[in-house]
């Protein structure tokens, strides 16, 4: 079964750039499009990036999504880290049947 | 303003049965693919089901598949999550979340979620 890899845990200080990796187990990451998600606690999950790169409205350009095909990985980097970053980190894609997956997501600690 | 209420979670038994339901509003229900994803307690995000937004494609996780159905009621606005035989490890936070078409179709791009209903399985 088609699986998504993240690290469980990141840190760095504030201002510094942080990327957390999402590596696809099987087949081509580049097939189907890569979202990531940010979650704090007690809160729903909301996108941070969709469509491997793109930033809804409202998330700022620190905030940046890429794909490396060598690698099989999504990657998210974060920019000028700021406290209110802290969060959980999801990566989300789909499978050949349709079936969406997560990566079992990323705790970002920001000190 | 897009909006997502989940109801319908609380406290069953092991092997008993849940009928979920997510009611939007703010958007046109019927033009939507939505999906249900759940978080067991302290733990990660876990991908459960999908439907079309007509009703007639529907997918599953293999965790879940045989036992819960996912179905929606478009003169309603209402997403449901019927679940069945349900087992300890089904206990979780339980998300609805509207799917936004990426360029060529679906893309698994779930732009606005709601804020959950809790399901424990417990004797």
């Amino acid at each position: 079964n088609f699986m998504l890899t993240q690290p469980h845990s990141v840190s760095e200080s504030p201002g510094k750039t942080v990327t957390i990796s999402c590596t696809g187990s099987s087949g081509s990451i580049a097939s189907n499009y890569v979202q990531w998600y940010q979650q704090r606690p007690g809160s729903a999950p909301t996108t941070v990036i969709y469509e491997d790169n793109q930033r809804p409205s409202g998330v700022p350009d620190r905030f940046s999504g890429s794909i490396d095909s060598s690698s099989n990985s999504a990657s998210l980097t974060i920019s000028g880290l700021k406290t209110e970053d802290e969060a959980d980190y999801y990566c989300l894609s789909y499978d050949n049947n349709s079936r969406g997956v997560f990566g079992g997501g990323t705790k970002l600690t920001v000190l | 303003q897009v909006a997502l209420v989940e109801s319908g979670g609380g406290v069953v038994q092991p092997g008993r049965s849940l009928r979920l339901s997510c009611t939007a509003s703010g958007f046109t229900f019927s033009n939507y693919a939505l999906h249900w994803v759940r978080q067991a307690p302290g733990k990660g995000l876990e991908w459960v089901a999908v439907i079309s937004y007509d009703g007639s494609i529907k997918h599953y996780a293999d965790s879940v598949k045989g036992r819960f159905t996912i179905s929606r009621d478009n003169s309603k606005s209402t997403l449901y999550l019927q679940m069945n035989s349900l087992r300890g490890e089904d206990t979780a936070m339980y998300y609805c979340a509207r799917d936004q078409p990426c360029r060529g179709g679906s893309c698994y791009h779930l732009d606005y979620w709601g804020q959950g209903t809790l399901v424990t399985v417990s004797s």
